[in-house]
């Protein structure tokens, strides 16, 4: 089993939906959780950050994690054409110095 | 403030040919990772530099090496070119792990590589 799993897609909403995407991790060391964008043909940036469990929003982007079920979420309201890209969830290797990505989910906001 | 500086942007390979892809960064970083993104299997790690001096293999060592020159700068080399290391090359770096911040890396516009 992959240390972190995600549902590579591809998603197409309208323009305005809520887009959940999600991701799985198997081992509970490094409760540290990062969302990276990658737009087409360009490198990943990093998103969100956040820690253990709970919700952090930051404008129209909220990432979520349930520590009970292993279950990380990224939440994108009134989504835009621009926030078509793949979206890849990350946390840190259990040996403690890499950091593992998911596969990435390819996001198309229709306008 | 250019970041994550990645050369070349192209690169066109026969099989059996070397080639070396440069990295540079200026956010002064001590970690500096290698990744080859392909269609399904997400970002691999190649190797990483945890610090100015070191360097170790990561998940895809085998057909390349890497160098780390000073702290800006980590190189990449494949010593012979097989066609299946066509992919895209990605350059990143990060403050020093285990830091939280340490986990969260930059990264270069990519190199995309093809050998035939």
């Amino acid at each position: 089993q992959k240390e972190v799993e995600q549902d590579p897609g591809p998603l197409s909403v309208p323009e305005g939906a809520i887009v959940s995407l999600n991701c799985t991790y198997s081992n509970s060391a490094f409760q540290y959780f990062m969302w990276y964008r990658q737009y087409s043909r360009k490198g990943p940036e990093l998103l969100m950050y956040t820690y253990s469990s709970g919700n952090k929003e930051d404008g129209r982007f909220t990432a979520q994690v349930d520590k009970s079920s292993k279950y990380i979420s990224l939440f994108i309201r009134d989504s835009q054409p621009s926030d078509s890209a793949t979206y890849l969830c990350a946390k840190p290797h259990t040996g403690g110095f890499k950091t593992i990505f998911g596969a990435g989910t390819r996001l198309f906001v229709k306008a | 403030n250019a970041g994550v500086t990645q050369t070349p942007k192209f690169q066109v390979l026969k099989t059996g040919q070397s080639m070396t892809l440069q990295c540079a960064q200026d956010m002064n970083h001590n970690s500096m990772y290698w990744y080859r993104q392909d269609p399904g299997m997400g970002l691999r790690l190649i190797y990483y530099s945890a610090s100015e001096g070191t360097t170790d293999k990561g998940e895809v060592p085998n057909g390349y090496n890497v160098s780390r020159l000073n702290k800006r700068e980590f190189s990449l080399r494949l010593e012979s070119a097989a066609p299946s290391q066509t992919s895209v090359y990605f350059c990143a770096s990060s403050e020093a792990p285990p830091t939280s911040r340490g986990y969260e890396q930059y990264f270069g516009p990519g190199t995309r590589l093809t050998v035939t």
